[in-house]
């Protein structure tokens, strides 16, 4: 089966600019994650999708950070403006539902972001 | 709030031999949901081993196993016959059982295969 493609792979703005992220998930994974990976650290959760419903966006920075999942498919996480310290690199991951023991939890590869 | 630990930032090992990863946890929920993620350099993250906190009985998985002391909150990642292809970041993470899917993880062990 398909993972959860992501892109860019890596992406590269100025202070202040806007940028955008996008996750495809596997086909059927009604709960789509965002995680925030600082270098060094271990990913931190911005926001939770079920469907094309907001479960949880408590660790969201919402003047900045937004995130939409279309149709309940495709998401995509946008930053504006960006910070120095929005550099890192941003996971996507999808499973099947929230309920249980990690149904088909899976990860894509990021996007690596380099606010200079 | 559920806090994840992980005390080793790096740590190496020779080709064959086996390492122990330590992570300590925090929470006050009694069902839980614990896991080992290894993360290459292309970045995904990918599920080792995981345990589920009512289960006594220690999770294996060919070479990787657990010691899961629940008092004690600790969850240590055991690799056996250490190969190359371990040699990545290794992350503790935690998970309350029930209607979600958020996972807390620790800050990740730098794990060195040598030959």
């Amino acid at each position: 089966e398909a993972g959860v493609a992501q892109s860019p792979r890596y992406k590269i703005i100025e202070k202040r600019q806007s940028v955008a992220f996008w996750c495809n998930p596997i086909s059927g994974h009604a709960t789509l994650y965002w995680y925030q990976q600082i270098l060094g650290q271990g990913p931190k959760l911005l926001i939770q999708f079920q469907n094309n419903g907001v479960v949880d966006d408590s660790q969201l920075p919402k003047d900045r950070f937004s995130a939409e999942r279309l149709k309940g498919v495709d998401s995509t996480l946008k930053i504006q403006p960006a910070k120095l310290e929005d550099s890192a690199v941003y996971l996507c991951a999808s499973s099947i539902g929230t309920g249980g023991f990690n149904y088909g939890y899976t990860f894509g590869s990021g996007t690596r972001l380099t606010v200079v | 709030a559920q806090t994840v630990t992980q005390s080793q930032p790096e740590m190496s090992v020779q080709e064959a031999e086996t390492v122990t990863l330590s992570c300590t946890y925090d929470t006050s929920e009694s069902n839980y949901y614990l896991f080992w993620y290894k993360q290459p350099p292309s970045r995904q993250m990918i599920l080792v081993i995981r345990q589920e906190a009512y289960k006594q009985q220690n999770a294996t998985e060919n070479r990787f196993s657990v010691n899961f002391q629940k008092a004690a909150k600790s969850f240590s990642l055991k690799i056996s016959d250490s190969q190359l292809g371990d040699t990545a970041m290794y992350f503790c993470a935690f998970m309350r059982k029930g209607n979600t899917g958020k996972l807390i993880f620790g800050q990740g062990t730098t794990l060195q295969v040598k030959p």
